[in-house]
């Protein structure tokens, strides 16, 4: 059970080039979300994900796109990367279950740390 | 706009020592407060908190919640050095009213606190 697993660990862009980060759970979470930490900002959400084939912009969604194609999967793409993208991006899922608040907590991923410059 | 505020930002102490960190918050359709250690990677899961005035323990570390007051603290007691790390405060809200009864929330974090225990 490996949890939430982000790839790559690191990347270096050049200012204009594209990629997708790729998240993955094998937790059978419905919901699944992209937050981006940068110095002193805390986390902030990009988008996220109520399941399969749902999207929706987060805080911070200016750049980004993201698919979820699959139930396990959910990805964020920049199409033409720009030096204030730069930070660490955190995936993360949860179950919607109601029944037990405490099962309620998102569980992240390693993070991706990717430089633009 | 939803809001987290964590105080204060840094904190260095000698081992041993009992720390308190602050966590305020102005949102709109609270659910929940979570308490997250992240060292080098990913934030980790201490405490999640809904009612106000009971007292969340797990070890050396606990937690309360004031929902008339918007706040919480945790605290660490007899501190060592593996408990340096940042201390995040997230605030977990409501996302759309018509998902509401679907239970979708996210999460809105403070800046964290960085906790640096000295030997």
């Amino acid at each position: 059970n490996a949890g939430v697993t982000q790839t790559p660990k690191f990347r270096v862009l050049k200012t204009g080039q594209s990629m997708t980060l790729l998240c993955a759970q094998d937790m059978n979470h419905e919901y699944m979300y992209w937050y981006r930490q940068d110095p002193g900002m805390g986390l902030r959400l990009i988008h996220y994900s109520v399941g399969e084939g749902t999207t929706a912009k987060g805080e911070v969604p200016d750049g980004y796109n993201v698919s979820r194609l699959k139930k396990q999967n959910f990805l964020l793409g920049l199409e033409s990367a720009a030096p204030s993208q730069t930070s660490v991006y955190f995936c993360a899922s949860r179950s919607p279950s109601l029944a037990a608040l405490a099962k309620n907590i998102q569980y992240f991923g390693a993070g991706t740390r990717l430089s633009v410059l | 706009e939803d809001k987290v505020v964590q105080s204060p930002l840094s904190l260095v102490v000698h081992e041993g020592d009992t720390v308190t960190l602050n966590c305020s918050y102005e949102v709109t359709n609270f659910r929940s407060l979570l308490w997250y250690k992240q060292e080098k990677k990913a934030p980790t899961f201490l405490f999640m908190l809904t009612s106000s005035g009971i007292e969340k323990k797990s070890g050396r570390l606990s937690s309360i919640l004031d929902k008339k007051e918007l706040f919480s603290i945790l605290n660490i007691t007899a501190t060592q050095t593996g408990d340096s790390a940042v201390y995040l405060c997230a605030v977990e809200v409501n996302l759309l009213a018509v998902e509401v009864m679907r239970g979708a929330q996210k999460l809105v974090f403070g800046q964290g606190t960085r906790l640096t225990i000295n030997p």
